[in-house]
């Protein structure tokens, strides 16, 4: 089945780096995306990786696919207060016409 | 580009009425996506339209939920008489067919059945 799996908190201190980890079921997997959700908001897309690489950088934001263990994470470096949020996995799957599944979200607390 | 865009942002309704959200999928986007997220959940996936074609209808959409993709452009969904599980905030997005075509989400609609 189609499943994708996050731990629901990660608490991290300000300055430090924060990595959410994402593991998913799927073999279709076409492109894999980190959302950020903010209270009472919608969702911003952050980064998003296709499946053929490994990692993608983008300032603060570092994306680590391991395709063949199905791992994907997420690394925030010099976490900061606005970083405070909730952080969606989520899966873009070929063989469902491109349908996208979330895993629960990963809710990062920011520590001064 | 004014990206996907929905309408209302809001709506408190009484148990029992309906309701209808509107979608505005990015101009050149001949897919179209709705996703329901409740509190403490991500989003999960409702119905998709590729152009005026729903193709997939998930089994959380109740008889009481349906969508429309009338020209293949904007797309409704309505949710007849509306309960207090319902209350949600329901998630527009589009994309394009194809490989390497990432998918947008909109604000989303949030709803409050009272």
């Amino acid at each position: 089945g189609e499943d994708v799996e996050q731990s629901l908190f990660l608490s991290v201190r300000e300055g430090d780096s924060s990595v959410i980890n994402c593991t998913y079921t799927d073999s279709s997997s076409t492109y894999l995306y980190w959302y950020k959700q903010e209270p009472g908001a919608g969702l911003q897309l952050l980064t998003y990786i296709f499946s053929n690489m490994d990692m993608k950088q983008d300032q603060r934001l570092t994306v680590l696919l391991n395709k063949k263990d199905k791992h994907l994470s997420l690394r925030i470096a010099d976490t900061q207060t606005g970083d405070s949020a909730i952080y969606f996995c989520a899966d873009q799957l070929m063989n469902r016409d491109d349908k996208i599944i979330f895993g629960k979200g990963t809710r990062l607390h920011i520590l001064p | 580009d004014t990206g996907v865009s929905q309408d209302p942002r809001h709506k408190i309704t009484k148990r029992g009425q309906n309701v209808t959200f509107r979608c505005d999928p990015i101009s050149e986007h001949n897919r179209l996506y709705w996703y329901r997220q409740t509190l403490g959940q991500g989003p999960e996936f409702l119905t998709y339209f590729q152009n005026e074609a729903q193709l997939e209808k998930s089994r959380l959409l109740s008889d009481r939920f349906s969508a429309e993709r009338p020209k293949g452009s904007f797309s409704t969904l309505e949710i007849q008489r509306t309960e207090q599980g319902d209350s949600a905030m329901y998630l527009c997005a589009s994309s394009n067919t194809g490989p390497g075509n990432t998918i947008y989400f909109g604000e989303g609609s949030w709803l409050t059945v009272v």
